[in-house]
């Protein structure tokens, strides 16, 4: 079974572009969850999909950042014009359940996309 | 505070045991988990602790919780040169509707051969 998987593996834009992150959870997983680290930080939630909907996004940092999930299968991460202070690693993960009974439900992470803004 | 803290780098001889500690804030947290990094790769869960638990062991892994004083260790009997990774204690906190993890900055752990 395929893992999470995130593209691109690496990303270099200039200040002022803009860069889009793709996530695939794996099949069937309808919790999608976004966040990132960066340099030298803890690793920040950012939000957090059930199928379509945002469930929670109160780790967005700015209206720069949009996310979507059309369909509910794969997911998108836009950062609409990207700053100095945006570089880090995205890291994606996705989980088959919710609630207090699920922590067995384990939130399995991609291999993260590092995004360098210069 | 809001931090789940952990030392930044710990280094170990190979054969040794090592135990990496962690404090985290939430007293309502009801799972903490352990997650390894090694280098290139994305975050791979270890083990994971109930709140209602003292203690998890799995195989060379045991985790200890101390809820009274919010403290998690992770100790890893005969380590060796493939545990070298970075390793994240999470707790599952609940808000506006969602169970997001809150991690700490990660404990690099250094094996010497």
């Amino acid at each position: 079974e395929a893992g999470v998987t995130q593209f691109p593996s690496h990303s270099v834009i200039e200040k002022g572009q803009t860069v889009t992150l793709r996530c695939d959870p794996i099949s069937g997983h309808d919790n999608l969850y976004w966040y990132r680290r960066v340099m030298g930080k803890e690793i920040k939630f950012l939000l957090h999909f059930v199928k379509e909907s945002k469930q929670d996004e109160s780790g967005m940092p700015n209206n720069r950042f949009l996310a979507e999930r059309t369909g509910g299968t794969y997911s998108t991460l836009k950062v609409q014009p990207a700053e100095l202070e945006d570089s880090g690693v995205y890291f994606c993960a996705s989980s088959q359940g919710q609630g207090r009974t699920s922590g067995r439900y384990e939130q399995f992470f991609g291999p993260g996309t590092r995004l360098t803004v210069l | 505070g809001e931090d789940v803290e952990q030392s930044l780098f710990l280094s170990v001889r190979e054969g040794d045991s090592s135990v990496i500690n962690c404090t985290y804030t939430d007293s309502s947290s009801t799972y903490l988990y352990w997650y390894k990094q090694e280098p290139g790769a994305g975050l791979q869960l270890l083990t994971y602790i109930f709140s209602n638990m003292d203690m998890k062991q799995d195989q060379r892994l045991t985790v200890l919780l101390n809820k009274k004083d919010k403290h998690l260790s992770l100790r890893i009997a005969d380590t060796q040169t493939g545990d070298s990774a970075i390793y994240f204690c999470a707790e599952k906190r609940s808000g506006a509707g969602s169970y997001q993890l809150t991690f700490g900055k990660g404990t690099k752990l250094s094996v010497i051969p």
